[in-house]
């Protein structure tokens, strides 16, 4: 089966841009999650959806942050107007409904979107 | 509050065993992860523990303590290929997960 796929995998932009970041879960897996990395710290969760719903947010970072999963499928995360402490590598994972990551499964995660803003 | 602690880097030599110990404390417990991930790829998921005791999957095993709030993944037979960074998060009480800075692991010849 295809992994996670995300898009960009790297992207550059200038403070006060706007960036989307995209990903597409594994077909059928009803949960996704965002995270991210800041440079040289550990990864934090933003969020997380069950299907087209946010089921938790709590990670989100302040309201420069919009994440959207239309229909349930791919989701993507906006980022606007972006500050030069949101530079990181961002992750997106998905796992099953109802088995979801707390199983032998785990949660699969894309390669994620290296962002830089300058 | 809620955190992991790892080794930032270790070295070992190919052919050896290596273990790379993690300890955690998360509100609720509902199980710890080893993911493995070379530089610029995802995450790869290595094992999941919510058990106390050892789980084994070929050269990697996993080991948990959950009174002591401790984990451990040993490596045998290392590779080259094993170099990587290894991450070990827990998920508390809900299906977030809670990750420390990882283990920065390189083999040498």
């Amino acid at each position: 089966e295809a992994g996670v796929t995300q898009f960009p995998s790297h992207s550059v932009i200038e403070k006060g841009q706007t960036v989307t970041l995209r990903c597409d879960p594994i077909s059928g897996h009803d949960n996704l999650y965002w995270y991210r990395r800041v440079m040289g710290k550990e990864i934090k969760f933003l969020l997380h959806f069950v299907k087209e719903s946010k089921q938790d947010e709590s990670g989100m970072p302040n309201n420069r942050f919009l994440a959207e999963r239309t229909g349930g499928t791919y989701s993507t995360l906006k980022v606007q107007p972006a500050e030069l402490e949101d530079s990181g590598v961002y992750f997106c994972a998905s796992s099953q409904g109802g088995r979801g990551p707390l199983s032998n499964y785990g949660y699969t995660f894309g390669s994620g979107t290296r962002l830089t803003v300058v | 509050g809620q955190n992991i602690d790892q080794p930032t880097e270790m070295t070992a030599t190919e052919g050896a065993i290596v273990q790379i110990n993690c300890t955690y404390q998360t509100s609720g417990f509902n199980g710890l992860f080893w993911y493995q991930q070379h530089a610029g790829e995802a995450p790869t998921f290595l094992s999941y523990n919510v058990l106390d005791g050892l789980e084994e999957k070929g050269r990697f095993s996993s080991f948990l303590s959950r009174s002591k709030g401790y984990s451990y993944l040993l490596l045998k037979e290392l590779q080259m290929k094993d170099s990587a960074s290894y991450l070990c998060p827990a998920s508390g009480d809900t299906d977030k997960l809670i990750f420390g800075t990882g283990t920065r692991l390189q083999v040498f010849p």
